[in-house]
């Protein structure tokens, strides 16, 4: 079974401070990795994903078999990264995405 | 290109009364995927949809929800004879195909009230 969790509900940072976002997987292949993003009053939209090995808006993620996780990852946080943050898994040569629940970033100045 | 169009946005039923959610993907895109939101909770995988054909609906429940994507017009989730348990926000995603990797475009959602 594909399992996605975020164990933190809601997040909240200084403007300036690292940020980092958990996401632990459970999958018995091969998995893609996901992370969206909703911005308040926006559709959730894919903000990077771990073929890709890029950084988007100064995040990063890495995929880490070992301890199953792919946590999101941001050096210092800006007030524009309050949102609420999906992570998300595909098995390779699968269809459908399964969601975590989801954890809310709030930057603070 | 309008991306996905989900209506209504809000929907208001009384127990017992069926809700039809529309999904119009972004155009050309051919597969369709139909999330649930519960209160508290993620994103929960429903049904994956093509053009005529229901690919994996192992999400739905087995009574009282049906989906369909026909060939002409828009996909629809259809739930019958509806219980407060069905509140929720109902997402429709759309990509153009099945390639590994690819990622989904989102509508902004239903909202559905069962009063």
């Amino acid at each position: 079974a594909q399992r996605v969790t975020q164990p933190e509900k809601l997040l909240s940072v200084f403007k300036g401070a690292p940020v980092e976002l958990k996401c632990n997987y459970s999958y018995s292949g091969s998995p893609e990795l996901f992370w969206y993003v909703q911005y308040s009053r926006q559709r959730l939209q894919l903000l990077l994903r771990h073929i890709s090995r890029e950084s988007i808006k100064g995040f990063t993620a890495d995929l880490n078999k070992g301890e199953t996780s792919f946590h999101l990852k941001k050096p210092f946080a800006q007030e524009e990264d309050s949102a609420m943050y999906y992570c998300a898994l595909r098995g390779v040569g699968g269809n459908k995405l399964v969601f975590g629940a989801g954890t809310i970033l709030r930057v603070k100045s | 290109n309008a991306g996905v169009m989900q209506n209504p946005r809000h929907l208001v039923r009384r127990r017992g009364q069926e809700a039809r959610l529309r999904c119009s993907p972004v155009k050309g895109h051919s597969h369709v995927y139909w999330y649930r939101q519960l209160p508290e909770e993620g994103l929960k995988f429903m049904v994956y949809l093509q053009k005529e054909n229901i690919i994996d609906e192992s999400g739905m429940p087995k009574e009282r929800f049906s989906a369909e994507f026909p060939k002409e017009g828009p996909s629809i989730l259809r739930i019958q004879q509806v219980v407060r348990g069905d509140s929720a926000a109902y997402f429709c995603a759309s990509s153009p195909g099945d390639r590994g990797g690819e990622k989904l475009f989102f509508g902004s959602g239903t909202q559905l009230s069962v009063l």
